[in-house]
């Protein structure tokens, strides 16, 4: 199975924070990787697909980049409604895996 | 607007069974790869078992083999876990999730509010 690692597990930040989240993954997934956003008692909800395209409705401080093994997840300037968890998914390979999340917080 | 709604979590003693349903509506459910992910209380997202547009290929985690049984009714725009000689690891919030339609297995774009399996005595 491919493992996602994903970092931090944790940070806290404030409103208009630029926060940066990284996930690696133990071979190479080209471009099969997504991120989420969940919060408490919700589904997922998908930010960016295929590493670094924007799903439609989300707002553009959020993005993704890289490829390979190595990929970040950057929201520009945080915002109240972004305090939630977060988790990468790679696709590449069966079984898809995920990151173990990053849940970002209010400072 | 592209909604899952699961139903069918409840309680359930170790070694027993539980049958959970998901219901897609806004978009053409039969042209659609469904699957199952769940999270067990607090952690992280597991994925557990997808299930081809036609039904003709399924595919389901190490985890959960021989016991879980994925299915769909594209007449009745409806997905199915059956879940049988439950164990207290498989409590969880069970989401349904649909593939998007971008050539790949297991992309998932849209998710359900999910539904919560508690195994224990």
């Amino acid at each position: 199975d491919i493992q996602m690692t994903q970092s931090p597990s944790s940070l806290s930040a404030s409103v208009g924070d630029r926060v940066t989240i990284t996930c690696q993954a133990s071979q190479d997934i080209t471009k099969y990787l997504n991120w989420y956003q969940q919060k408490p008692g919700k589904g997922p909800r998908l930010l960016i697909y295929e590493a670094s395209n924007l799903e439609t409705g989300v707002p553009s401080r959020f993005s993704g980049s890289g490829s390979g093994t190595d990929f970040t997840f950057t929201i520009s300037s945080l915002q109240p409604e972004d305090f939630a968890t977060y988790y990468c998914l790679q696709y590449e390979d069966l079984p898809p895996t995920f990151g173990g999340g990053t849940k970002v917080d209010i400072k | 607007e592209v909604q899952l709604v699961e139903s069918g979590g409840g309680l359930v003693k170790p070694g027993g069974s539980l049958r959970l349903s998901c219901v897609g509506s806004g978009f053409t459910f039969s042209d659609y790869g469904m699957n199952w992910v769940r999270q067990a209380p607090g952690k992280g997202l597991e994925w557990v078992s997808s299930i081809s547009s036609s039904g003709g290929f399924r595919y389901v985690a190490d985890s959960v083999k021989g016991r879980f049984t994925i299915s769909r009714d594209n007449a009745k725009n409806s997905l199915y876990l059956e879940m049988s000689s439950l164990r207290a690891e498989d409590t969880a919030v069970y989401y349904c999730a649909r593939d998007a339609d971008r050539g790949s297995y297991w992309d998932f774009d849209y998710w359900g509010q999910g539904t919560l399996v508690t195994v224990s005595s």
